[in-house]
C-alpha cells in the first residue's frame, strides 16, 4: 500500500525566502504527482502537477520529481503571508485514479 | 479555477440516524470522489465513481457508506446508519479524466453524537 510522507512537518519561513518541502514515496510505479494547499476551513487548491522526472513551474511553486529516489519537492520562489498554508503531496500509482494524500507540511510565512 | 460546491458545510446528527451529503462538481467532469479527513490526520480516499459505478473503494468504505449521482445532479455519499467514528470533514473532488487534476470542494464537517 502506497505512503506518502512529508517532511518538515511545519516550516516557517520570512518572506521573501525560498521554501522547499519534500515528499517521499513508497510505490515506484507512481506517475502522477501534484502539490495542493490547504488553507484552513477550506477546500484544496491545485499548485502544480508533475508526470515525469525533472522540474515543472507554475508561477512561484516550482516541483522537482526524481522517481528513482521516490521523492519530490515543491519550492516556493518570494513566499508571502498569504501563501501561509497546510501543503500537502499527492500521488498516484500508474494503475489506479485513487490519490494518496501526504501527511502535510504547515507553511507559515512571516512578514 | 473550476469549482466544486459541497451543501451543507457544517452537520450535526445523532448517531444511528443517516446522513446524506451533496455534491455539485465541474459541470463536464465525468469521475467523481470522495475523501475522508479527521481531525489533524491525513486525507484519505473513500470512493471513486465514473459512469454511474463505484470504480474504487478503499477500506474505510463500510457497508454502511453508498454514493450515487441520479441523472447528473447532485453527487451524494449517503451513510446509514451513522456511527461515532464518521465524524470528520468530506471533501469531494471531481476530474475529467481519471488521471486530470481532481478539483475539490470545502468540505462538509461532520459531527456524529
Amino acid at each position: 500500500q502506497q505512503k506518502v510522507q512529508q517532511s518538515p512537518e511545519s516550516l516557517t519561513v520570512s518572506e521573501g525566502a525560498m521554501a522547499s518541502l519534500n515528499c517521499t514515496f513508497s510505490d515506484g510505479t507512481s506517475n502522477n504527482f501534484r502539490w495542493y494547499r490547504q488553507h484552513s476551513a477550506k477546500g484544496l487548491e491545485v499548485l502544480v502537477s508533475i508526470f515525469s522526472d525533472g522540474e515543472k513551474e507554475e508561477g512561484r511553486f516550482t516541483a522537482h520529481l526524481n522517481r528513482a529516489n521516490l521523492h519530490v519537492s515543491l519550492h516556493i520562489r518570494e513566499p508571502q503571508p498569504s501563501d501561509s498554508a497546510v501543503y500537502l503531496c499527492a500521488v498516484s500509482a500508474s494503475n489506479t485514479n485513487k490519490v494518496v494524500f501526504g501527511t502535510g507540511t504547515r507553511l507559515q510565512v512571516l512578514p | 479555477g473550476p469549482k466544486v460546491l459541497q451543501i451543507p458545510s457544517h452537520q450535526i446528527i445523532d448517531m444511528g440516524q443517516m446522513v446524506t451529503l451533496n455534491c455539485d462538481p465541474v459541470s463536464n467532469h465525468l469521475y467523481f470522489y470522495w475523501y475522508k479527513q479527521i481531525l489533524g490526520q491525513q486525507m484519505e480516499f473513500l470512493v471513486n465513481f465514473y459512469n454511474g459505478k463505484v470504480m474504487e473503494k478503499s477500506k474505510l468504505f463500510k457497508d454502511q457508506f453508498s454514493v450515487e449521482r441520479p441523472d447528473g445532479s447532485y453527487f451524494t455519499l449517503k451513510i446509514q446508519p451513522t456511527a461515532l467514528e464518521d465524524s470528520a470533514v468530506y471533501f469531494c473532488a471531481s476530474s475529467f479524466l481519471g488521471k486530470d487534476t481532481q478539483y475539490f470542494g470545502p468540505g462538509t464537517r461532520l459531527l456524529v453524537l
